[in-house]
């Protein structure tokens, strides 16, 4: 099994320029959510998605779309890049257990310009 | 506002010793608390998980304690060898679902 993988790895945009981020899982996971990780402020929440077909807003989710067509897969776009979007994005899955362990992928490194 | 501060400084120990990680956190009765690692370019691996009525919990070196009255979590590693130098993140859940929110983190660098 892979686990979770995200594409791509490491990505360098230009202000006001669009790209999505692909998260895939093969552990048959209904939940699946998108984080940014910065310098001195941990993981935060952007969006995340209990089912297919669902998505929900977390703590920053501004200037970010998602959407999860396939169980497997969760997308992270940006449809406008500006600078303070320069971080490390995790995605992550999980089983609804009562352990709630989350699933990490090996992130993406995006750096605006 | 919900709060979530594990220590800020990093945490330099000798190999062999006991390094202690404290998780504080404000404005929730979380139901657990978990503990995950992260190594440099990676992403975070779950540790452990201990619960409201657990006080205590270790797996091999590791032992986490659990006060609800304090609102603290202790991570303790014991007898630390170079290779558990990593960031330590604590999280729990902000609500009644299954979001997470995450500390910061503690960096720990054991020295051979």
């Amino acid at each position: 099994n892979a686990g979770v993988t995200q594409t791509p790895k490491f990505r360098v945009l230009k202000t006001g320029q669009s790209m999505t981020l692909l998260c895939a899982q093969d552990m048959n996971h209904e939940y699946m959510y998108w984080y940014r990780q910065d310098p001195g402020m941990g993981l935060r929440l952007i969006h995340y998605s209990v089912g297919e077909g669902t998505t929900a807003k977390g703590e920053v989710p501004d200037g970010y779309n998602v959407s999860r067509l396939k169980k497997q897969n969760f997308l992270l776009g940006l449809e406008s890049a500006a600078p303070s979007q320069t971080s490390v994005y995790f995605c992550a899955s999980s089983y609804p257990t009562d352990i709630n362990e989350q699933f990490f992928g090996p992130g993406t490194r995006l750096t605006v310009l | 506002s919900q709060k979530i501060e594990q220590n800020s400084e990093a945490l330099n120990i000798q190999e062999g010793k006991t390094a202690t990680l404290t998780c504080n956190y404000t404005n929730y009765s979380p139901a657990y608390l978990q503990w995950y690692r992260q190594d440099p370019g990676r992403g975070p691996v779950f540790l452990l998980l201990i619960r409201e009525n657990e006080k205590e919990k270790r797996k091999e070196r590791l032992k986490v304690t659990f006060d609800t009255t304090l609102k603290q979590s202790l991570f303790h590693i014991t007898a630390s060898q170079p290779a558990d130098s990593a960031t330590y993140l604590c999280a729990l859940p902000p609500g009644w679902d299954y979001k997470l929110s995450f500390g910061a983190g503690t960096t720990v660098t054991v020295r051979a």
